[in-house]
């Protein structure tokens, strides 16, 4: 079946260390997309990307990197610049088209301790 | 840039009793809209959107969607909730002219009580 991978599911780490979540997608779409998760704030947009070598910034992109070299994957890091990393983290995708909804995946819960 | 306002953070309603959730966003130029569906520590699924056509929109499991351009409002309805029910619903926007660009409140909380 079609869909979106997101491992590991849960995820913790000392604080200082850089970490890596991991996003496949086999739908054959364009953009991927990062959110992050808080409690009473919804979703916020980390970083997205509509073709392969190219990304963007988005709202709160501070302490976060990310690479897309092939079109199926879209891994994130969360580095050591990030100042509050303890979140669920969501990774999406959509077509190009105008018409696209996103598919999500089914989230990382990152804990730094 | 768009925002998404729900108006309400929690919502608890009885079992088999009606509920809506409210939903406003900010302009008036020619959008797309969502609702989506959240259950603890998943992701996102769509319950239904809005493109054209018909202002009255149906989902999955029994949800539907009045889009109100005057308004500025995309509420959730559903006439008789179930205890399955329970969860985080989320509204979103996407401009025509930015198709890739998603604008999400910050949530409702659905309680469901039996």
């Amino acid at each position: 079946d079609g869909g979106i991978t997101q491992s590991p599911k849960y995820l913790f780490r000392k604080e200082g260390q850089n970490v890596t979540l991991s996003c496949e997608q086999n739908l054959n779409h364009d953009a991927m997309y990062w959110y992050r998760q808080d409690p009473g704030q919804g979703l916020r947009l980390i970083y997205y990307s509509q073709i392969v070598n190219d990304f963007q910034k988005g709202d709160i992109a501070e302490g976060y990197s990310v690479s897309r070299e092939k079109k199926e994957s879209f891994p994130l890091t969360v580095t050591s610049a990030q100042k509050n990393p303890t979140a669920f983290y969501l990774c999406a995708s959509s077509v190009l088209a105008n018409t696209g909804e996103l598919f999500f995946g089914e989230g990382s819960r990152l804990t730094v301790l | 840039a768009q925002s998404v306002t729900q108006l309400d953070s929690q919502v608890p309603v009885f079992e088999e009793a009606p509920v809506e959730l409210r939903c406003n966003y900010s302009s008036s130029v020619s959008v797309y809209l969502f609702w989506y569906v959240q259950y603890p520590n998943q992701g996102l699924q769509l319950l239904l959107k809005y493109l054209s056509g018909s202002t009255l929109v149906k989902g999955i499991n029994g949800f539907e969607a009045e889009f109100n351009k005057s308004q500025t409002s995309f509420h959730l309805r559903k006439p008789s909730v179930h205890i399955s029910d329970t969860a985080e619903y989320f509204c979103a926007v996407s401009d025509r002219g930015t198709g890739n660009q998603f604008y999400f409140g910050t949530g409702t909380s659905l309680t469901v009580i039996p």
